[in-house]
């Protein structure tokens, strides 16, 4: 069965430096999405991109973050300048089009910021 | 924006018992509400769902009901089995593409 993949599994960095996750949505997917799960908390909506711009942004999603869809596989969510508060499990996840909004979610990578 | 409310927030019940878990969403114009089911440190995994046009899903111990009058959706397990114990997240969204706006999520326990 097809799978979400994020890469890596486990990040930790400094305060104040820029993280990159990466994620390979499933093949013929076209919405992607970020979410993310502060321990033992809701998952949270981050931002969804379809067409190779961004569809909605919650209000975490704020001028230190952004995404990208580099190449025709990736799909890849940028913290600028990390703060303490950014530590969570992030998700991608990716769903079909149209009647489908079925969410398909990756297994996550857990980010600590220290 | 939309708000899910989602009740209890733990769930016990004994092995070979039900188990019911509410949510309530705030805009009526959501149609589509899934439920994920995330064992400890792994993803969430999709177990049913339903949209707008149905009032009921069934898919083997796990049932769905939908009120849009009221704006309320449950989950039903019945003859629970430990391995369903995990949290459960019910979530609701507009359109396909938009997002999709989770509960607080319910811890369930089926003990043995």
């Amino acid at each position: 069965e097809p799978e979400v993949t994020q890469t890596p599994s486990h990040q930790v960095t400094q305060m104040g430096q820029e993280v990159i996750l990466r994620c390979v949505p499933i093949s013929n997917h076209l919405y992607f999405y970020w979410y993310r799960q502060i321990l033992g908390q809701k998952v949270e909506f981050l931002v969804s991109f379809y067409n190779n711009e961004i569809s909605e942004k919650s209000e975490i999603f704020d001028d230190q973050f952004s995404v990208e869809r580099p190449d025709g596989s990736n799909f890849t969510l940028k913290i600028r300048s990390t703060k303490l508060e950014d530590s969570a499990m992030y998700f991608c996840a990716s769903s079909e089009i149209l009647a489908d909004e079925k969410l398909f979610f990756g297994s996550g990578t857990q980010l600590s910021v220290l | 924006g939309e708000n899910v409310e989602q009740h209890p927030s733990t769930l016990s019940v004994q092995e070979g018992d039900s188990a019911v878990i509410k949510c309530t969403y705030s805009d009526s114009a959501s149609n589509y509400f899934p439920w994920y089911k995330q064992e400890l440190g792994k993803r969430p995994q999709l177990i049913i769902d339903i949209r707008s046009n149905v009032g009921e899903k069934k898919d083997q111990r796990i049932a769905v009901t939908l009120n849009k009058t009221a704006k309320h959706f449950s989950l039903h397990i019945t003859e629970t089995q430990p391995e369903d114990s995990a949290v459960y997240f019910c979530a609701a969204s507009f359109q396909a593409g938009t997002a999709l706006i989770f509960g607080k999520g319910t811890t369930l326990s089926v003990s043995s």
